[in-house]
């Protein structure tokens, strides 16, 4: 099992670009969340995704972000018209059932110009 | 809402020496607590978790309920143990992690 995966692992974009963020659950697991580290500081919860289903964004800025994990293929975490607060690591993690742990991918360190 | 605490950033041991990094959380229900560990250049990889009651690489952790605590303990310490800590907690299972904001660990030959 490769694990979860993680694309590109280093991300470039320029004020008012957009960004899309992708993460393959590793085999069999059917559950997602995103995080973001800011520099200096842990890991912040933004969404939790299942197959086609948003569970908990309680952690999503209200605006410019989404996420969605589609019936085939990875999740995808999108920003739109990134600023340079938004520069930051951007981690995904997977799980198979209820009482299983968290996987972590190696994460997409973005950075905006 | 819930929080967790790691209250040293930097912690330097020397090989053999006994360490413990702490963790300390606020949160009234119930929660599982776990440690993950960060190696140079590699993933965040579970190192434990409370319900299993297990001893990883050495380590160990036990949730103190009343102190409100799961701090990370090893009694002779390794170079190769020298990495970054987090402490997360969870409020039911399944949901998401709350983790603290790490603890780099350096072991000293």
């Amino acid at each position: 099992n490769a694990g979860v995966m993680q694309n590109p692992r280093h991300l470039v974009r320029r004020r008012g670009q957009e960004a899309r963020l992708r993460c393959s659950p590793m085999k069999g697991h059917s559950h997602v969340y995103w995080y973001r580290q800011l520099p200096e500081e842990g890991l912040k919860f933004m969404v939790y995704l299942q197959k086609e289903n948003i569970i908990d964004e309680s952690g999503m800025p209200k605006e410019r972000f989404s996420a969605e994990f589609p019936k085939e293929g990875p999740s995808i975490l999108r920003i739109q018209q990134v600023v340079r607060g938004d520069s930051a690591a951007y981690f995904c993690a997977s799980r198979q059932g209820l009482n299983q742990p968290q996987h972590f991918g190696d994460g997409t360190r973005l950075s905006i110009l | 809402a819930q929080r967790v605490t790691q209250p040293e950033k930097l912690l330097s041991v020397f090989k053999g020496a006994p360490v413990e990094l702490k963790c300390n959380y606020s949160y009234s229900g119930s929660p599982e607590l776990f440690w993950y560990v960060q190696y140079s250049r590699q993933r965040l990889q579970l190192l434990l978790r409370h319900i299993s009651r297990e001893s990883i690489k050495g380590f160990t952790a036990d949730l103190n309920k009343g102190e409100t605590s799961f701090h990370l303990k090893k009694p002779f310490a390794q170079e190769e143990d020298s990495a970054m800590y987090y402490c997360a907690l969870q409020e039911t299972s399944g949901s998401r992690l709350t983790f603290g904001e790490g603890t780099q660990l350096t072991v000293n030959p």
